[in-house]
């Protein structure tokens, strides 16, 4: 059974750092892995999305990465801002459902 | 234009009340699904539907019954409602089996069962 994991949990930042979010699944037998954005009390917002052949992907200010041996990627944000503020998904699609981690909740201090 | 559409945005009612929630894609996705979100944010798969059939069924509850009538549309009722019930219900949709196709989310259901 696939298993997501997110490291951290939580992450508070002053503006302008450069982070990273690690999400970590149990089985490579996927097709594709998607970073979604959920500000609270709102819908899920997808960012990107990696083709399980597939290294890397950039939009803007995020770059994620894939490496599916190993059952990892990570999100990469440049240069943060206050509006980056929200909790980061990670989910693994095997198929049938999307599996997700439990999420990375970011606060960009101004 | 919204991708994926679901009603009621909130829902507030009484133990043991039946309720239903609607959602509807169109996008021309095959697949189909129903998430919970408990108190502490985690996205946990209810139901998957292919082409109207059910593929996945997550140990829900059997008060608990989907129905798609289409492609487009899969609505989830709910019987004799309970307080642990209360979370929200997010309906999504993807092409199955495909690695280029991302999911979209509804904006979620509020369920809140007093």
């Amino acid at each position: 059974k696939q298993e997501v994991t997110q490291i951290p949990a939580a992450l508070s930042v002053p503006e302008g750092e450069n982070l990273v979010l690690n999400c970590s699944f149990t089985d490579s037998a996927i097709y594709n892995l998607q970073w979604f954005r959920q500000d609270p009390g709102k819908g899920l917002t997808s960012l990107l999305l990696i083709q399980s052949s597939q290294r890397e992907q950039t939009s803007g200010r995020l770059n994620a990465s894939l490496d599916k041996s190993s059952g990892r990627s990570t999100l990469y944000i440049a240069a943060s801002q206050p509006g980056d503020s929200a909790t980061y998904l990670c989910a693994v699609d095997a198929g049938n459902m999307l599996t997700f981690g439990g999420g990375t909740r970011l606060m960009v201090k101004p | 234009d919204t991708a994926v559409s679901q009603t009621p945005k909130y829902l507030v009612t009484q133990m043991g009340n039946d309720k239903s929630i609607k959602c509807e894609q169109n996008l021309g996705h095959d697949t189909m699904y129903w998430y919970k979100q408990d108190s502490k944010k985690f996205l946990k798969i209810m139901f998957s539907y292919n082409n109207k059939e059910l593929i996945i069924n997550e140990t829900v509850p059997n008060r608990f019954s989907p129905k798609s009538p289409d492609k487009a549309h899969l609505n989830l009722h709910i019987n004799s409602l309970e307080l642990g019930d209360s979370a929200v219900y997010f309906c999504a949709s993807s092409h199955r089996g495909r690695v280029n196709t991302e999911a979209f989310f509804g904006q979620g259901t509020r369920l809140t069962v007093v």
